[in-house]
């Protein structure tokens, strides 16, 4: 079982739409959670953490975390032909130590 | 100027050649990693390093070795060069703040192709 999985996507939303972007984990000690942007060619670049149980917003982003369920998530409002790219969940804490360890991706695809 | 600085950006090399990637930084940061992407793999690390005197293994470490030089600066190295090697490779920072460690901040990359 793969440690930290989330759908590959494509994930099409018309633009205003709210994307749902989801991300299960499987190692219940985990204490950090971040999620991640990259556009094509280039470096992630971090767009939330969340570390406690609940919602955590800013601007358009929602990050939503369920350790009861192992289940993080990123809502996107208002989405934006920019914010297509691909988005990755990330995990630390527990088993994983001080390692980030990476979901694969997935893609965003916002059309105007 | 980034923060995290990566030389070289491109390189293209042929199979069984040694190959440095250089990585430095200026955030004043004690952790650097490094990780490899493929297509729909996502990010792996290779090896990481919690101080100058500390270096580790990380999810894929073989075929590599690193090198951490300075506070600064850590160095990956492919000792002899095979094609599925061929990936994009992130350095990447971190501090650590408290018992919930602040996320990692990444370089722009640097592009390998092995012929």
């Amino acid at each position: 079982q793969k440690e930290v999985e989330q759908n590959s996507g494509p994930l099409s939303v018309p633009e205003g739409a709210i994307a749902s972007l989801n991300c299960t984990y499987s190692d219940r000690g985990s204490q950090s959670f971040f999620w991640y942007r990259q556009y094509s060619g280039k470096s992630p670049e971090l767009i939330m953490s969340i570390y406690s149980n609940g919602d955590k917003e800013d601007g358009r982003f929602t990050a939503q975390l369920n350790k009861a369920s192992q289940y993080v998530s990123l809502l996107i409002r208002d989405s934006q032909p920019s914010d297509s790219a691909t988005y990755l969940c990330a995990v630390k804490g527990g088993e994983y130590g001080n390692k980030l360890v990476f979901g694969a991706g997935t893609i965003l695809r916002v059309k105007s | 100027d980034a923060d995290v600085t990566q030389t070289p950006r491109n390189r293209i090399t042929k199979t069984g050649k040694r190959i440095m990637l250089e990585c430095s930084q200026t955030k004043g940061h004690d952790r650097m990693y490094w990780y490899r992407q493929d297509p729909g793999l996502g990010l792996r690390l290779i090896y990481y390093s919690f101080d100058v005197k500390d270096i580790n293994k990380g999810e894929i470490s073989d075929g590599y070795s690193v090198s951490r030089q300075a506070q600064a600066k850590f160095s990956l190295s492919l000792e002899s060069a095979i094609p599925n090697q061929t990936a994009l490779y992130f350095c990447a920072t971190s501090d650590l703040a408290g018992p919930l460690d602040q996320p990692q901040h990444f370089g722009d990359g640097t592009r390998l192709s092995i012929l």
